[in-house]
């Protein structure tokens, strides 16, 4: 039972540029969390979702910053318009009941150019 | 709205000796989950221990164990007989229970601790 599928590992973008991260959960998880990790910080929520819905998104930028989780396939969290500020580490989180039983990816670390 | 913090950016310990993490937290909840996670330099956050608040005994994992004091909101991570393979930051964690309503789903992380274990 593969875990928690993060890619890419790693993204390399100018700024100005879209950076699209993809996010598969655990298999038989509908409920999926993306955290964002800053240098020296901890991990910060920024929005969770079930299948084609966004529960939660408190935690994400107003601008630029949105997320998906269709019916099929995998989550995807967009950066439009990336800046220097945008770079850090994404990791995406599932569980099988809301809040219960997290598992994390690796996480892709964005750095803008 | 909580906080975590680990007051301790970085420790070590040598092999095979006895090492505490510190964490305090605030919130006004009375039932809740705490949690720490363990980040290697592959930066996968890895699952160590979980308490439930209502809980009052002490979770153990192996060398692993907690002591928790609810009253002085402190969650310290204790690791016995530490190995190499233990070099990692150490997060603490805080989740509202599943009971509790609102936003019991979302993770509030500490700034972390930099474990090293010396040969």
């Amino acid at each position: 039972n593969a875990g928690v599928m993060q890619n890419p590992r790693h993204l390399v973008r100018r700024r100005g540029q879209e950076a699209r991260l993809r996010c598969s959960p655990m298999k038989g998880h509908s409920h999926v969390y993306w955290y964002r990790q800053l240098p020296e910080e901890g991990l910060k929520f920024m929005v969770y979702l079930q299948k084609e819905n966004i529960i939660d998104e408190s935690g994400m930028p107003k601008e630029r910053f949105s997320a998906e989780f269709p019916k099929e396939g995998p989550s995807i969290l967009r950066i439009q318009q990336v800046v220097r500020g945008d770079s850090a580490a994404y990791f995406c989180a599932s569980s099988p009941k809301q809040g219960f039983g997290y598992t994390f990816g690796s996480g892709t670390r964005l750095t803008v150019v | 709205a909580q906080t975590v913090t680990q007051s301790q950016p970085e420790m070590s310990v040598q092999e095979a000796e006895t090492v505490t993490l510190s964490c305090t937290y605030d919130t006004s909840e009375s039932n809740y989950y705490l949690f720490w996670y363990k980040q290697p330099p592959s930066r996968q956050m890895i699952l160590v221990i979980r308490q439930e608040a209502y809980k009052q005994q002490n979770a153990t994992e192996n060398r692993f164990s907690v002591n928790f004091q609810k009253a002085a909101k402190s969650f310290s991570l204790k690791i016995s007989d530490s190995q190499l393979g233990d070099t990692a930051m150490y997060f603490c964690a805080f989740m509202k229970h599943a009971g509790s309503g609102g936003s019991n789903y979302k993770l509030t992380f500490g700034k972390g601790t930099l474990l090293t274990v010396n040969p």
